[in-house]
């Protein structure tokens, strides 16, 4: 039962460089998500897709870059990485439209910009 | 715009006893559903207890209960029989609309059980 996957797990990077952080499910969910999590915080959306070749922008988009190609992945593109964007990444998914079904989230990327 | 509301930081519970975290949200759609997740010091996102804005009674999970007032837009998580394994950050979260897509959260309480 993998659920959703996410790597890499811990990533160090200097400040300008780019990256790109994966996730996969395999639930057949249409509905994905990347929140970040700074520390002693809530998460924050960056941005959500309801299904291939569709995506749109959460609550702190900037600085970050998504596509949708298949149901089952949805990588995050970090350009020009700069010290704010420390934090941890959580991808997270659900099944069903609507406001029912509970997110299942991966097991968090947790990202240092120095 | 929908928001999430939790006041308190942290809260301490005798193991044992029960405890109450507080929540409020603001909306303006009628239908809109409401998550409880749970994250330990390990990191992850647990899922607790869901409540949807038609539903007539509160919900319930084992030891957690949601106290859902729509009047007053709260949605407390209650969390009886307190364990130490219960200590961890808790979030409040909201979906609205019946297209809803976006899932957004409180900022979390964190929760402290003591022996």
């Amino acid at each position: 039962n993998a659920g959703v996957t996410q790597t890499p797990k811990f990533r160090i990077l200097k400040i300008g460089q780019s990256m790109t952080l994966q996730c996969t499910q395999d639930m057949n969910h249409n509905y994905m998500y990347w929140y970040r999590q700074d520390p002693g915080m809530g998460l924050k959306l960056i941005y959500y897709s309801v299904g291939a070749g569709i995506t749109d922008k959460g609550e702190v988009p900037n600085g970050y870059n998504v596509s949708r190609s298949t149901t089952e992945d949805f990588p995050l593109r970090l350009e020009l990485a700069a010290p704010s964007q420390t934090s941890v990444y959580f991808c997270a998914s659900h099944t069903r439209g609507g406001n029912t079904g509970e997110l299942f989230f991966g097991e968090g990327s947790r990202l240092t910009v120095l | 715009a929908q928001k999430i509301t939790q006041t308190q930081p942290g809260m301490f519970v005798q193991e044992k006893e029960a405890v109450t975290l507080d929540c409020t949200y603001d909306t303006s759609d009628p239908s809109y559903g409401l998550f409880w997740y749970k994250q330990p010091s390990s990191g992850e996102m647990i899922f607790l207890i869901y409540q949807g804005s038609y539903d007539q009674q509160n919900a319930t999970e084992g030891r957690y209960s949601l106290n859902f007032q729509k009047a007053r837009k709260s949605a407390n998580l209650v969390i009886s029989a307190s364990q130490l394994g219960d200590s961890a950050m808790y979030f409040c979260a909201m979906r609205e609309g019946m297209a809803g897509f976006k899932t957004i959260f409180g900022a979390g309480t964190r929760l402290f059980v003591k022996a």
